[in-house]
């Protein structure tokens, strides 16, 4: 079974640019979870969409924004990036009918400069 | 809302030795998972263990949701468990987010 697939692995950009990051879930999940993990915090959580909705955001401004398509990838879109947006970000699936659990991908750290 | 704190924040141990990581959560949690995320920054799941006792190789873990705790044993320790270890949890109400401990850095030393 494959597992939570991220992309791209890093990706570097500059400030005021857009970044677009990439998750598919493990086949048959529904739920995708984003996460920021900054160098040396902890993780925190982002977004979490549902079938397709959004369901829950943390605390990020609103130019940290994303969706999930009908196949259940999500897309992460981050704008007007900043210099501390520089993080590890991590997507994880999950099948809510299952139980909770998470999985999670190898996530794609973005550099901006 | 629920507060997950863990101990110690860092470890040094020698190859072979033995360990126990704790955690605790302030609230009653749905369920409890444990991460080793590797030095390349990939969050593994080690052990879903809402409550009881799990043993997997060299690891294992116990939950004693009552007391609000839950303790990951490692054992015979290998440079390969180098790393940051997790304890996640989920409240009863909600599957919106998971909660994450701030972690306990492992580093294993041969």
């Amino acid at each position: 079974e494959a597992g939570v697939t991220q992309s791209p692995t890093h990706l570097i950009k500059t400030r005021g640019q857009q970044a677009t990051l990439r998750c598919s879930p493990i086949s048959g999940h529904t739920s995708v979870y984003w996460y920021q993990q900054a160098l040396g915090l902890g993780l925190q959580f982002l977004l979490w969409y549902d079938e397709g909705e959004e369901r829950n955001r943390g605390n990020f401004p609103p130019r940290f924004s994303g969706r999930q398509f009908p196949n259940y990838s999500s897309e992460l879109n981050v704008n007007a990036l900043e210099l501390e947006d520089s993080a590890l970000y991590l997507c994880a699936s999950s099948l809510i009918s299952a139980g909770p659990g998470y999985t999670f991908g190898s996530g794609t750290r973005l550099t901006v400069v | 809302g629920i507060q997950v704190e863990q101990s110690p924040p860092d470890l040094i141990l020698q190859e072979g030795a033995n360990s126990t990581l704790r955690c605790n959560f302030s609230d009653s949690v749905n369920n409890l998972q444990w991460f080793h995320q590797n030095p390349w920054g990939q969050l593994i799941n080690l052990f879903y263990i809402p409550s009881g006792t799990k043993q997997n190789g060299r690891l294992s873990a116990t939950t004693v949701a009552t007391e609000r705790y839950s303790l990951l044993y490692i054992s015979s320790s290998q440079t390969t468990d180098s790393g940051v270890y997790f304890c996640a949890v989920m409240m009863k109400t909600s599957y919106d987010k998971v909660i994450f401990g701030p972690g306990t850095s492992l580093s294993v030393i041969p």
